[in-house]
């Protein structure tokens, strides 16, 4: 199975919004409301940031938002801040328990 | 606190094999699934194995199914994942990966990583 599909990169000033976008298929992102994003800095391992499409853990900031619309979920990051530079993943669980993961988009705060 | 540290990377020649660990603290770790995944160099996340919580379910990609075995321990609490027939593609940082018992939560907990270099 393939991986899901995400923009190798996406840049905003501080303050602005921007969004990320994680495409599959009707077998994972489409079927199931399995879409979690992670944020990797440089060096370190990934962080959860928002599972089950739109849920936020426990200590993320509420400027990271999630929403699916079909086979597309998004990843919303408001008030952009220079923290917030770094690798965003999306991932989701497919038909056959396989767990897929999104290329990673570059984040840049300009 | 929740901590996973992994060990038993290293250099290991192709067609050859090499054992990591995962040693789990923090948690009860018996009510965890657990994950495996990898990241090559200046790649992106890669998922290899997944282990139940009663280890009854197991999952691989095609990209490892028959050349790695995901196993745990969970009087010790442990995972671990032995790997044979190792490539030059497998080379990565392995990541142990916690997972909670319903899939939509993610995984919400991740090892520090340890790198795996596959080459003569």
């Amino acid at each position: 199975q393939s991986a899901l599909t995400q923009p190798p990169s996406a840049s905003g000033s501080p303050g602005q919004s921007v969004t990320i976008f994680c495409t599959g298929t009707s077998s994972d992102v489409g079927g199931y409301n399995y879409v979690s994003w992670y944020q990797q800095q440089p060096g370190k391992a990934p962080k959860l940031m928002i599972y089950e499409v739109s849920k936020r853990p426990s200590g993320v900031s509420d400027r990271f938002s999630g929403s699916k619309s079909g086979n597309t979920a998004s990843l919303t990051v408001s008030g952009l801040q220079a923290e917030d530079e770094a690798d965003y993943y999306c991932s989701s669980y497919a038909v056959n328990k396989n767990l897929l993961f999104g290329g990673g988009t570059k984040l840049t705060v300009l | 606190e929740v901590q996973l540290v992994e060990s038993g990377g290293g250099l290991v020649q192709p067609g050859g094999s090499l054992r990591l660990s995962c040693a789990a603290s923090g948690f009860i770790f018996s009510d965890y699934s657990m994950n495996w995944v990898r990241q090559g160099p200046g790649k992106g996340l890669e998922w290899i194995s997944y282990i139940s919580s009663s280890s009854s379910t197991i999952h691989y990609p095609d990209s490892v199914r028959g050349r790695f075995t995901i196993s745990r321990d969970d009087a010790k609490k442990s995972l671990s994942l032995q790997m044979n027939s190792l490539r030059a593609e497998d080379t990565a940082v392995y990541y142990c990966a916690r997972q909670p018992q319903s899939l939509a939560r993610g995984i919400d907990y991740w090892g520090q990583g340890i790198l795996v270099t596959v080459s003569s």
